[in-house]
């Protein structure tokens, strides 16, 4: 079946450390998105990738980082500079940068510092 | 900046009944996209319905339809015959339709629907 895969479905972490969330589809699609939900608030955007190779910041993009080298995977690395990395993380995509275009999401991660 | 705002963090409806979410948004774009997603327990994010700013007439998604009022900057979702599977986290987010590096979707905090059997 088509769709966006994330992995793992928990993880925890120790202070200090960086941790990598693994986001990949086999829709074909250009674009992919990484999303940060906290409780009570809608998802913030952290990095955003139009094609294989490139990618833009978002509006929380401080202590992420990413990588697009192929185009099915969009993984994020949560490093030790982010200083409240405990959420769940979204990732999506869409068949192009196109605002027409529905944003797919996988099932997300959630992300535990301990 | 563009904002959007869900002002009912929690609705009630009983099964079968209808009920209207409320979604305001602030803009200073004349077209851009609307959307509303539905995150059930499970997390994952469906898209429910889509509104084009530029098209007068609102959206409609079998039971699913929007009241769009632009000079309002009004976007709400009404859910008819409300079923126990409507249970779930439901979040407005706009769009800008322009072609430029500004592709994120802006979402609401949320809206969360609980359905009475």
């Amino acid at each position: 079946d088509g769709g966006i895969t994330q992995s793992p479905k928990y993880l925890f972490r120790k202070e200090g450390q960086n941790v990598t969330l693994s986001c990949e589809q086999n829709l074909n699609h250009d674009a992919m998105y990484w999303y940060r939900q906290d409780p009570g608030q809608g998802l913030r955007l952290i990095y955003y990738s139009q094609i294989v190779n490139d990618f833009q910041k978002g509006d929380i993009a401080e202590g992420y980082s990413v990588s697009r080298e192929k185009k099915e995977s969009f993984p994020l690395t949560v490093t030790s500079a982010q200083k409240n990395p405990t959420a769940f993380y979204l990732c999506a995509s869409s068949m192009s940068p196109s605002s027409y275009n529905e944003q797919f999401f996988g099932p997300g991660t959630r992300l535990t510092v301990l | 900046a563009q904002t959007v705002t869900q002002s009912q963090p929690e609705m009630s409806v009983q099964e079968a009944e209808t009920v209207t979410l409320s979604c305001t948004y602030d803009t200073s774009e004349s077209d851009y996209y609307l959307f509303w997603y539905k995150q059930p327990p499970s997390r994952q994010m469906i898209l429910v319905i889509r509104q084009e700013a530029y098209k007068q007439q609102n959206a409609t998604e079998n039971r699913f339809s929007v009241n769009f009022q632009k000079a309002a900057k009004s976007f709400s979702l009404k859910i008819s015959d409300s079923q126990l599977g409507d249970a779930a986290m439901y979040f407005c987010a706009y769009r800008r339709r322009r072609m430029d590096s500004s592709y994120k979707l802006i979402f609401g905090s949320g809206t969360r629907l609980l359905v009475r059997p």
